[in-house]
């Protein structure tokens, strides 16, 4: 079956602009996270999602980040004001729903590049 | 904060051998711990996990040992293969929900 899909693969955009980040997961899994993955470094929580729920978005560094789910499948990560800092692969991944030992399946990511 | 480390940022292993990744952390909380491999251009891809109760879970050529005492987990892939060039990230996590990621460790298997 399809896996985690993401849109775009790569957006470029200025510095203060908005973006929107798309995350298709897995059909049927309940559970949605976002991670966001800079040069070198392992990927950083930011916010999952339990169905249409945020459940945990500690992860969101400021408030210029904002993620929503509307309808418990497609999830969008929203950034406004963007920033150089901004740059990073930012990464989502579906488990059949949520808890240890649930595994996360990741897509192959969104490339932002803030100019 | 670091709170997951793997300090070998590069490995590099000929075929048929011994890979062996480390990975240290700092919270005693952490109760879940799994391993991820990434290929370029590609989202991480689960390998292997284990439980806080169990110090060894193996997975046909891979096997992850965990020494609570010593906030230590490793990766060992025996026999090495070509194939299993990748950057490879530990993460552990509380709730089994948020993970924390180490920065990886690119693993090359010399053919």
């Amino acid at each position: 079956g399809a896996g985690v899909s993401q849109t775009p693969s790569n957006k470029v955009t200025e510095k203060g602009k908005y973006v929107e980040l798309r995350c298709d997961p897995i059909s049927g899994h309940t559970a949605l996270y976002w991670y966001r993955q800079s040069l070198g470094q392992g990927p950083e929580f930011l916010i999952y999602f339990q169905g249409t729920g945020a459940a945990d978005d500690s992860g969101l560094p400021n408030d210029r980040f904002f993620a929503v789910r509307p309808e418990g499948s497609v999830s969008t990560l929203k950034i406004q004001r963007t920033e150089r800092g901004d740059s990073a692969v930012y990464l989502c991944a579906s488990s059949r729903t949520s808890g240890p030992q649930e595994t996360q399946y990741f897509g192959p990511g969104t490339r932002l590049l803030v100019l | 904060d670091q709170q997951v480390k793997q300090n070998s940022p590069s490995l590099s292993v000929q075929e048929g051998r011994i890979s062996i990744l480390n990975c240290d952390y700092t919270n005693s909380m952490f109760d879940y711990f799994l391993w991820y491999k990434k290929y370029p251009a590609e989202g991480p891809t689960f390998l292997i996990s284990i439980s806080s109760i169990k110090d060894k879970n193996e997975d046909g050529r891979f096997t992850v040992f965990l020494n609570k005492s010593a906030k230590h987990l490793s990766l060992h892939i025996v026999p090495s293969q070509p194939g299993d060039s990748a950057v490879y990230f530990c993460a552990a996590s509380i709730t089994g929900n948020q993970f924390y990621f180490g920065t990886g460790t690119s693993l090359t298997v010399i053919p």
